[in-house]
This record gives C-alpha cells, sequence and structure tokens, in this order.
C-alpha cells in the first residue's frame, strides 16, 4: 500500500519549459488536491477534485492546469514555467468527509 | 469561507517541557481538525485528529483538545523530545469544503 505516489522527486526547468508531475493514489480516495510550499511558508491550495471528472481553483491556480485522469491520477502541468514558480510541491488525498487526508512526499521543482 | 489562524508563529522550549499551540477557526460548521507534523524536507503527516462531537483526544504524550463555542482547538505535547522539533499545521474541514490549513508553528526543543 503505496499511499500518494508523487514523481518526479527533484527537477530543474529553465524559465519557459514546460512539465507535467505526476500523483497517483491507491486509497480509493475521491477527493485529491495540489499545494505548493515555498520556504518558510505554509501549504497553499493551488487546484482540487473533489471527484473523477471534476476540477476546481485553489487560491493560487494561476500558471498552472489540473488533469483528473481517473479516480487514482491527478496530474498538475505548468505550461510555461516561471521563476515563481520554484517551490516544493505536495499532493494529497482524501476520502469525502476528509479523512484519511494524505501527502505525497513532494516534488522540489527549480525553475531558472 | 473558512480562516484558520495558528499561534505562536515559532516556540522555543527545553527538553522535557509542555508546548502548546492553538487554532482558530472561523467556520462554525467545521467539524474535523486534524494536525500534522512535518519535519525538515518531508511531508506532512497526521499526528493526531479531533471530530467536533468530541471535546479532548490523547495518544500518549500528544493531545488536542476543541472548545467549538470559541471556535478554537490547541495541540499539547508533553514531555518533549528533541525529535518533536517540527513544523505543525492546524486543519478545520467541513464535509463538501476544503481543507483550510493554518500558517503553521516552528517548534524548537532545546536540549
Amino acid at each position: 500500500n503505496a499511499g500518494v505516489t508523487q514523481t518526479p522527486k527533484f527537477q530543474v526547468l529553465k524559465t519557459g519549459q514546460s512539465m507535467t508531475l505526476q500523483c497517483a493514489q491507491d486509497m480509493n480516495h475521491n477527493s485529491m488536491y495540489w499545494y505548493r510550499q515555498d520556504p518558510g511558508m505554509g501549504l497553499r491550495l493551488i487546484y482540487y477534485s473533489a471527484s473523477e471528472g471534476t476540477t476546481d481553483k485553489g487560491e493560487v491556480p494561476n500558471g498552472y492546469n489540473v488533469s483528473r485522469l481517473n479516480k487514482r491520477e491527478f496530474s498538475l502541468r505548468l505550461e510555461s514555467a516561471a521563476p515563481s514558480q520554484t517551490s516544493v510541491y505536495f499532493c494529497a488525498s482524501s476520502n469525502d468527509r476528509g479523512y484519511g487526508y494524505t501527502f505525497g512526499s513532494g516534488t522540489r521543482l527549480t525553475v531558472v | 469561507g473558512e480562516n484558520v489562524e495558528q499561534h505562536p508563529s515559532t516556540l522555543s522550549v527545553q527538553e522535557g517541557d509542555s508546548a502548546v499551540i492553538k487554532c482558530t477557526y472561523s467556520d462554525s460548521a467545521s467539524n474535523y481538525f486534524p494536525w500534522y507534523k512535518q519535519e525538515l524536507g518531508k511531508r506532512p503527516q497526521l499526528i493526531i485528529d479531533i471530530r467536533s462531537n468530541v471535546g479532548e483526544k490523547k495518544d500518549q504524550r500528544i493531545a488536542v483538545t476543541l472548545n467549538k463555542t470559541a471556535k478554537h482547538f490547541s495541540l499539547h505535547i508533553t514531555e518533549t523530545q528533541p525529535e518533536d522539533s517540527a513544523v505543525y499545521f492546524c486543519a478545520a474541514y467541513n464535509y463538501g469544503q476544503n481543507f483550510v490549513f493554518g500558517p503553521g508553528t516552528r517548534l524548537s526543543v532545546l536540549p
């Protein structure tokens, strides 16, 4: 039982490049989330998906897109990376009642 | 929407002392309140949680108390140890809404 798996763990991008962060969960959770965490800061919600086929913006969605590919997978795409998107990105999932809220191990992204 | 405040932002205690972190929330409909511990370079991990029908919950050296009337909840760590040093996040959740996290408290346990 792996929980929430994120790939890659580290990534360096040049300004303007694109990339997709992958997230998969094996806990049969309906809800999935993407957060960013800047140094010394809290967790800011980028996008979330309450169920397969639905996605909604969170607090800081600009510059990002998401896809809920199926119940297990929720990807985050940066179309044109900017230095301001340098951060640690966490994926998370939970059941409908918020219980079992589990984070992935994170992706450390640097945009130069 | 829900707003969660957390105090203090940093906390230093001597090993063996107790530590208390307090959170307040704004939405009286919130009914689930977890606490997460994040060690340096690692993911946040759930350490304890409480539901709105319970006033207190303990797990060894960790306890959480909830005051629904005042809309605040607290994390209590007794007999602190160096491995308790981390950032702690509280959160509030209401069914059908999203988790709202507090800004975090950096706890340092000094030997």
